[in-house]
């Protein structure tokens, strides 16, 4: 696609059930990021991908939450038993090496507010 | 303490304006964004550094890495520049994602 996908854009939710969060990234990135954006915490890191493997979930904030990427592409982060405090904009970036590499930027989707009641 | 520090937190200029918005931070990093958020809440990446400065358009990134401090530059500000402006670094040891964001540079550019 022509830029990072998510879905739902919005999502209300009761305390204590599942949701699940999507992310399309550009075709042909290999890197795929999720973080959370909330008032009170600002930006925050939760897992990155490469390829369809983790090398780093150390940003989940408890075991309820999870994330898996197939065929090196979609991504669904997955919250269980969701409380308040998940309330938050998900957001999911992609690149296409590396972070590091000179000039490689990332690119955003639009996010999911998720809320909780 | 964050280990990402902006400055200011909020910024209010006229039309014209060169603007600069600082970022500070503690810890060894590989490399070091500069990212906008408009009031819709999009994330466009502006630049990613590691050393040195960076353009594009009108606006100027650089890095002191010895001084561990950067600063986004703009000049001939617009009020389509209005959103906010977030510094976030990759630290020596971390992953490639794994960035620590700072709190944001709230700019208003009035007319």
């Amino acid at each position: 696609g022509a830029g990072v996908s998510q879905s739902p854009s919005n999502k209300v939710t009761e305390k204590g059930k599942d949701v699940e969060l999507r992310c399309d990234p550009i075709s042909g990135h290999t890197a795929l990021y999720w973080y959370r954006q909330s008032l009170g915490q600002g930006l925050e890191f939760l897992i990155y991908f490469q390829g369809n493997s983790a090398p780093d979930k150390s940003g989940l904030p408890s075991d309820r939450f999870s994330a898996e990427r197939t065929g090196g592409s979609v991504s669904t982060l997955t919250i269980q038993r969701t409380q308040q405090e998940d309330s938050a904009v998900y957001l999911c970036a992609s690149s296409s090496k590396s972070v590091r590499a000179s000039n490689e930027k990332l690119f955003f989707g639009s996010g999911t507010q998720l809320s909780v009641l | 303490k964050n280990e990402v520090e902006q400055s200011p937190q909020n910024l209010t200029a006229q039309e014209g304006e060169f603007i600069t918005i600082n970022c500070s931070y503690s810890v060894g990093i590989s490399a070091l964004h500069w990212l906008q958020q408009h009031p819709g809440g999009g994330i466009v990446s502006l630049f990613m550094l590691s050393s040195g400065k960076k353009k594009h358009g009108r606006l100027i990134a650089t890095i002191n890495i010895q001084e561990k401090h950067s600063s986004l530059h703009i000049t001939a500000s617009h009020p389509r520049d209005s959103a906010v402006y977030i510094c976030a670094v990759s630290y020596y040891g971390g992953s490639q994602g794994n960035l620590i964001f700072g709190k944001g540079t709230k700019l208003s550019v009035k007319p």
